[in-house]
């Protein structure tokens, strides 16, 4: 059974600082995709990483697709309240249609 | 675009009920799936369809049953309703079964007593 675990899973923060999420399995993937949900909602899609070792930054949020294409990381800088939110990391699964989704970093960022 | 709608937002069923969440896209997409999100679980794949008249089993597929007659729709049934349903339920599509950009709907918050 292929998994995906992020890491931590609850974060709470003052505006301003910096934080990084992480998303860890022992599979391969060939793309890994990050989420953010806020409560009452779908979550809504921020970036897709395809390519081992590649970078992507998306304002202050900076994402890495591992070299081995297992793992990737979310780094906020200067956070800010309207980061709050749960992040979800997501990837198919080698061969199939089928998607799997990490459990989840719950992020609060205070005023 | 209205994107993807669902239907009902909240529903309480009794145990042993029947019923079935509408799910729709009027994005044209080929791929569409269900997840179900429970606390701390994450979001776990139900069912998914890569077109019209295909469907196949997700992570969890028991006590759930869909089909996908038309391109717009996927509705997801729920055969006789058990407390372990109680969850969130979203629906999702994407342009094709590897684009693997998913738009979610807003979601359907079920409750089973």
């Amino acid at each position: 059974t292929q998994l995906l675990e992020q890491s931590p899973q609850f974060l709470s923060i003052q505006e301003g600082e910096n934080l990084t999420v992480y998303c860890n399995s022992s599979s391969v993937f060939s793309s890994l995709q990050w989420y953010r949900q806020e409560p009452g909602e779908g979550p809504v899609l921020l970036v897709t990483v395809v390519t081992g070792g590649e970078v992507k930054k998306l304002k202050r949020l900076t994402f890495q697709f591992g070299d081995a294409r297992k793992d990737s990381s979310l780094h906020i800088t200067a956070a800010q309240p309207g980061d709050t939110g749960l992040y979800l990391c997501a990837a198919r699964t080698s061969g199939t249609y089928k998607y799997i989704f990490g459990t989840g970093t719950r992020l609060k960022v205070l005023a | 675009n209205a994107g993807v709608t669902q239907t009902p937002k909240f529903q309480v069923l009794k145990t042993g009920q029947s019923m079935t969440l509408q799910c729709a896209q009027d994005m044209n997409h080929e791929y569409m799936s269900w997840y179900r999100q429970d606390p701390g679980m994450g979001l776990r794949l139900i069912h998914y369809s890569v077109g019209a008249g295909i469907t196949d089993q997700g992570e969890v597929p028991n006590g759930y049953n869909v089909s996908r007659s038309t391109t717009e729709d996927f509705p997801l049934r729920l055969l006789s309703a058990a407390p372990s349903q109680t969850s969130v339920y979203f629906c999702a599509s994407s342009v094709r079964a590897d684009t693997d950009t998913q738009y979610f709907g807003p979601g359907t918050r079920l409750t089973v007593l």
